[in-house]
């Protein structure tokens, strides 16, 4: 059974940062592209970031670019998102999302979500 | 960016209705659509992909069409499971956006 399990869930004040991780298991984790997906409060699900298998390539929505840095660990099946220079438009729940392929995008899986609160 | 429109925003049904949402691209995005589903306090679920691909274990009252910028998301016979709020994708291209969510409600 796929499961992707994450963590790091918190309040940081504005400007501070925080770093999530996604425990995966049930499926060869270094096979699949993995992403983060947001959703703040009361609205609607915004893509955050992608990485591929490998984890030699990385994308990011605009929104993010520059502050956010996801990476992977392939061999402890483990995804990472470090957030910094946070703002309260971060705040939100986020997915770990696992993909269809090693480059394929689809989001196949989700975790149960992690919750950020950006707030003084 | 492309940017994905839906419409509508909310639609109010009745168990056994069938129910049409609408997604637009900015632009041409051939077949790379994705449509979802998200319960109440739930993580989303995969139910179309490249627009008109079932997901495996989706049941068949789910169908997507379209191509280019237009796309639909079409549920037969509504069932009490069946309402949620459904969310377009686009995956052709980064970023990966969403629309805006359509809430279906009884």
């Amino acid at each position: 059974e796929v499961q992707l399990v994450e963590s790091g869930e918190g309040l940081v004040q504005p400007g501070g940062s925080l770093k999530l991780s996604c425990v995966a298991s049930g499926f060869t984790f270094s096979a699949y592209a993995m992403m983060w997906v947001r959703q703040a409060p009361g609205k609607g699900l915004e893509w955050v970031s992608a990485i591929r298998d490998s984890g030699w390539n990385t994308y990011y929505a605009e929104s993010v670019r520059g502050r956010f840095t996801v990476s992977r660990d392939n061999s402890k099946s483990t995804l990472f998102l470090e957030m910094d220079s946070l703002t309260g438009e971060d705040t939100a729940i986020y997915y770990c999302v696992r993909g269809c392929g090693g480059d394929c995008y689809w989001g196949l899986f989700w975790g149960q979500g992690t919750s950020v609160t950006v707030s003084s | 960016d492309i940017q994905m429109t839906q419409s509508p925003s909310s639609v109010s049904a009745s168990v056994g209705d069938r129910v049409t949402i609408t997604c637009r691209a900015s632009e041409d995005i051939g077949n790379w659509l994705a449509w979802y589903q998200q319960r109440a306090g739930k993580a989303p679920k995969l139910l179309i992909y490249r627009a008109s691909s079932l997901q495996g274990g989706v049941s068949s009252r789910f169908s997507g069409a379209g191509s280019g910028t237009d796309f639909t998301l079409t549920i037969n016979s509504l069932q009490p499971d069946d309402f949620a709020t459904y969310y377009c994708q686009k995956g052709n291209s980064f970023p990966l956006t969403f629309g805006g969510g359509t809430k279906v409600e009884i």
